[in-house]
């Protein structure tokens, strides 16, 4: 069955640094998203994305966030310069057709920020 | 008020008991509603999705919409254990809003042998 990869499951990093979060959608679909859950609390939406632009964003992707398709089967949210915040479990999703429909999760990247 | 209302519970049934999960929202947007299901350090699984007023099925699971009262609920029948995780509903609205969902807190379920 077609699933959402992402990767890596887990990344540590020091605040201040650079991450790239990678994900890989499903293969025929054509929206993306990505979201963010902090422990113990809920899924936050972060940003949607379709046809190589972003669709819609939260108040949290602020300017530290971006998100980039880079070659037709990535999809990958850089967070320029970690805060000890951001630690949090990202998911990506993606769904087929035009939303509201279905969205289907990856497993999803625990970031860690030490 | 909170767009979205979800008891976190924690919730333990034994094993065969019908379970009923809820959520209210506040947004009269809101039209597509959906149920995860989420294990420990996992991603969200799609368990249901309805558009609208209404009751769906599929197996033992039924996803009623109260769009008046502006309530809904995921039945499950002989639960198994399982059917052990986090239940959360999550909810879009139609317009420029391009998918964004919106969850709930999520109502810890455990289903005891």
């Amino acid at each position: 069955e077609p699933e959402v990869t992402q990767t890596p499951s887990h990344q540590v990093t020091q605040m201040g640094q650079e991450v790239i979060l990678r994900c890989v959608p499903i293969s025929n679909h054509l929206y993306f998203y990505w979201y963010r859950q902090i422990l113990g609390q809920k899924v936050e939406f972060l940003v949607s994305f379709y046809n190589n632009e972003i669709s819609e964003k939260s108040e949290i992707f602020d300017d530290q966030f971006s998100v980039e398709r880079p070659d037709g089967s990535n999809f990958t949210l850089k967070i320029r310069s970690t805060k000890l915040e951001d630690s949090a479990m990202y998911f990506c999703a993606s769904s087929e057709t035009r939303p509201p429909t279905e969205a289907f999760f990856g497993q999803g990247t625990r970031l860690t920020v030490v | 008020q909170k767009e979205v209302e979800q008891d976190p519970g924690p919730l333990s049934v034994p094993e065969g008991a019908i379970v009923s999960l809820n959520c209210t929202y506040s947004n009269s947007a809101f039209q597509y509603f959906m149920w995860y299901r989420q294990y420990s350090r996992k991603g969200p699984e799609l368990l249901m999705y309805t558009y609208s007023s209404g009751n769906k099925e599929d197996g033992r699971f039924t996803a009623q919409v109260d769009k008046s009262s502006k309530y809904i609920s995921l039945f499950i029948r002989d639960s198994q254990p399982s059917d052990s995780a986090t239940y959360l509903c999550a909810m879009s609205a139609t317009g420029t809003s391009y998918g964004k969902l919106t969850f709930g807190q999520g109502t810890i379920l455990t289903v005891h042998p």
